[in-house]
């Protein structure tokens, strides 16, 4: 079974543009969710969806967003990057509807530069 | 203002050792936590978890201890080998799905 796979792998913008980070999760999980990897502040919690539906979401200001489509998919977006947003930006899923806890499979990330 | 980087605490050992890496969690609500490895460029990976109604679970090589009098987790692995050098993370999950918060990290660095 493939893993999560998220593109794209390294991404370079520059202060004021926005981006846009995709991830597919594993076949059959429905629950995919984002977190935010710094050296200075760790792996923080962005968002999550579960059937298309936001349903929890972390302490980050209205300029991330994300979204997540019919067949699981899910991105993120940044609008007005700033250089703080330099990071890796990962994506997880699971497999259950129902259980609050399960474990999360992780996707390799897209690190992201702001110039 | 300039960000600076958090201070990973590092553990390093002789291979063929057992390691333990201890954690303080901040949630005495949480009732699940997972330990993960990341490995340098990959997403982090799940080793093992645990449930608040126990204080002890084994998988291969691994253990992880749950004392929450203390609010403390470890993680011990046995007969350490070069493919474990990774960044450890313990993280608690209060209920949320998904929204889990990981420590800081722990550094392990085996030496041949």
């Amino acid at each position: 079974k493939a893993g999560v796979t998220q593109t794209p792998r390294y991404l370079i913008k520059t202060r004021g543009q926005q981006v846009t980070l995709s991830c597919s999760p594993i076949s059959g999980h429905r629950s995919v969710s984002w977190y935010q990897q710094t050296p200075g502040q760790g792996l923080q919690f962005l968002f999550e969806y579960f059937s298309e539906t936001q349903r929890n979401k972390g302490n980050f200001p209205g300029r991330f967003s994300g979204r997540q489509f019919s067949n699981s998919r899910s991105e993120m977006n940044v609008s007005t990057l700033e250089l703080g947003d330099s990071a890796l930006y990962l994506c997880a899923s699971s497999g259950s509807q129902v259980n609050p806890n399960e474990k999360l499979f992780f996707g390799s990330g897209t690190q992201l530069s702001v110039l | 203002g300039e960000s600076v980087g958090l201070h990973l605490p590092t553990l390093s050992v002789q291979e063929g050792d057992n390691s333990i890496i201890n954690c303080a969690y901040s949630n005495s609500a949480s009732d699940y936590f997972i330990w993960y490895k990341q490995e340098s460029g990959k997403g982090p990976q799940f080793i093992i978890d645990i449930r608040s109604n126990m204080d002890k679970r084994q998988g291969q090589r691994v253990t992880v201890l749950l004392n929450k009098t203390v609010k403390h987790l470890s993680l011990q692995i046995a007969a350490t080998q070069p493919g474990d050098s990774a960044v450890y993370f313990c993280a608690e999950n209060p209920g949320g799905y998904q929204k889990v918060t990981f420590g800081i990290g722990t550094k392990l660095q085996v030496i041949p």
